[in-house]
């Protein structure tokens, strides 16, 4: 069964360092989604993207952060420069249209230190 | 604009007894409503979905959600808990004219005991 895959699982990184979260959506599918659950919290929407650019984009998602699909398969998060608050789960999702759900992946835990 | 509220971050209940997690939402326009699980040291994986069709929606697991507009709910039931049910439970709405973005609910915990 068709799965999204997110590499690392978990990420420990120094504050004020750059970060690069990956994720392989369903191949067929064409939104992808970034989504993060700070610990004890609810999970809350970054950003889609849809056709090679942003479709919707939350407060969450400020100028520290990109997304980028670089190579028709992977769909990349950066933090360009990490703070202790963006310690969190980061989940990658995809769909093949929207209204439709949304596949999640297994998540990459981001530590911030 | 839509928001989702779940009562109860903790609900326990034994093996064998009817699982009922509350979820209401609000929303500008009609919505798609989810219910996902999140099992330890996992992603989310859905349940199931209303997309305006039938009101009563079956799920994976044998668990299903009723669509009440009039209460503008989505409550989650299996008749029977396992204790392979034991998980957290997320209630998320989309608005149906563009279902992109997921707003979340804040998730209950499922404790099943033996």
């Amino acid at each position: 069964e068709p799965e999204v895959t997110q590499t690392p699982s978990h990420q420990v990184t120094q504050m004020g360092q750059e970060v690069i979260l990956r994720c392989v959506p369903i191949s067929n599918h064409l939104y992808f989604y970034w989504y993060r659950q700070i610990l004890g919290q609810k999970v809350e929407f970054l950003v889609s993207f849809y056709n090679n650019e942003i479709s919707e984009k939350s407060e969450i998602f400020d100028d520290q952060f990109s997304v980028e699909r670089p190579d028709g398969s992977n769909f990349t998060l950066k933090i360009r420069s990490t703070k202790l608050e963006d310690s969190a789960m980061y989940f990658c999702a995809s769909s093949n249209r929207g209204g439709t759900e949304a596949f999640f992946g297994q998540g990459t835990r981001l530590t911030v230190v | 604009a839509q928001s989702v509220t779940q009562l109860g971050s903790h609900v326990s209940v034994s093996e064998g007894a009817l699982v009922l997690l509350r979820c209401n939402y609000s929303s500008s326009v009609p919505p798609y409503l989810f219910w996902y699980v999140q099992y330890p040291n996992q992603g989310l994986q859905l349940l199931l979905k209303y997309t305006s069709a039938a009101t009563l929606v079956k799920g994976i697991n044998g668990f299903e959600a009723e669509f009440k507009k009039s209460e503008t709910s989505f409550h989650l039931t299996k008749p029977s808990a396992h204790m392979s049910d034991a998980a957290e439970y997320f209630c998320a709405v989309s608005a149906n004219n563009a279902g992109n973005m997921l707003t979340f609910g804040g998730g209950t915990r499922l404790m099943v005991k033996p």
